[in-house]
């Protein structure tokens, strides 16, 4: 059953420490997508890839955040240093290039920054 | 921003009735989609509905697409228990980028 896997599902740490999440696309899949999802902001959209390469991050705040991936089967999203606005859950997608098609999404990872 | 707008935020109902949910979104699209969340899980997509259609059914779901209005419309019938979700809709701009409303919170009693 393929699915998009998500670790860790669950971190807490502390303002100023270092946080990586990091996100396992559906095998075959060439887009891979990150969102944040806050009550107060709903689901915005961090950074994207196709091919592995980086298309569009403006929607990530360039200071701290930071979002890779190394290769087909891994994508990653760092924040350095962590503040608690940074408090959410953060889910990745993944998805195939001809877009007329679904993201399939993981169980995301809920960061609580103290 | 984000491009879809829901309406209602909240919907209450009971089994068995019918749910519809509205969404609007403010520039031109190649594809609408509709995303059923349940709580602390991940997004499931649900149908995609393409600009140049104007209507789509899948199983109790059907979906409404009028770009003239920029708008949409997700009816689920004959709910069930299991139907209590948020629901989003998300619009493809261009070729790549999925931009997800705020969503509706839906809840079914029994």
């Amino acid at each position: 059953d393929a699915r998009v896997t998500q670790t860790p599902r669950h971190k807490v740490t502390e303002m100023g420490q270092e946080v990586t999440m990091r996100c396992q696309p559906i095998l075959g899949h060439n887009t891979v997508f990150w969102y944040r999802q806050t009550m107060m902001q709903g689901l915005e959209l961090l950074a994207y890839f196709r091919n592995r390469a980086p298309l569009d991050d403006s929607g990530m705040p360039k200071d701290r955040f930071s979002a890779e991936m190394p290769d087909a089967t891994l994508a990653t999203l760092k924040i350095q240093p962590s503040e608690p606005r940074d408090s959410a859950v953060y889910f990745c997608a993944s998805g195939l290039v001809q877009f007329t098609g679904e993201l399939f999404f993981g169980e995301g990872s809920r960061l609580t920054v103290l | 921003s984000q491009q879809g707008e829901e309406d209602p935020q909240a919907l209450s109902i009971q089994e068995g009735e019918n749910a519809t949910m509205n969404c609007s979104y403010k520039t031109s699209i190649n594809n609408l989609q509709w995303y059923r969340q349940n709580s602390g899980r991940g997004l499931v997509h649900l149908i995609l509905i393409r600009s140049n259609e104007r209507e789509k059914h899948s199983g109790r779901l059907r979906v409404t697409l009028d770009t003239s209005k920029k708008s949409s419309s997700l009816l689920i019938t004959a709910s069930r228990a299991a139907d209590t979700a948020s629901y989003f809709c998300a619009t493809a701009q261009g070729a790549q980028k999925l931009v997800f409303g705020q969503g509706t919170r839906l809840t079914i009693n029994p």
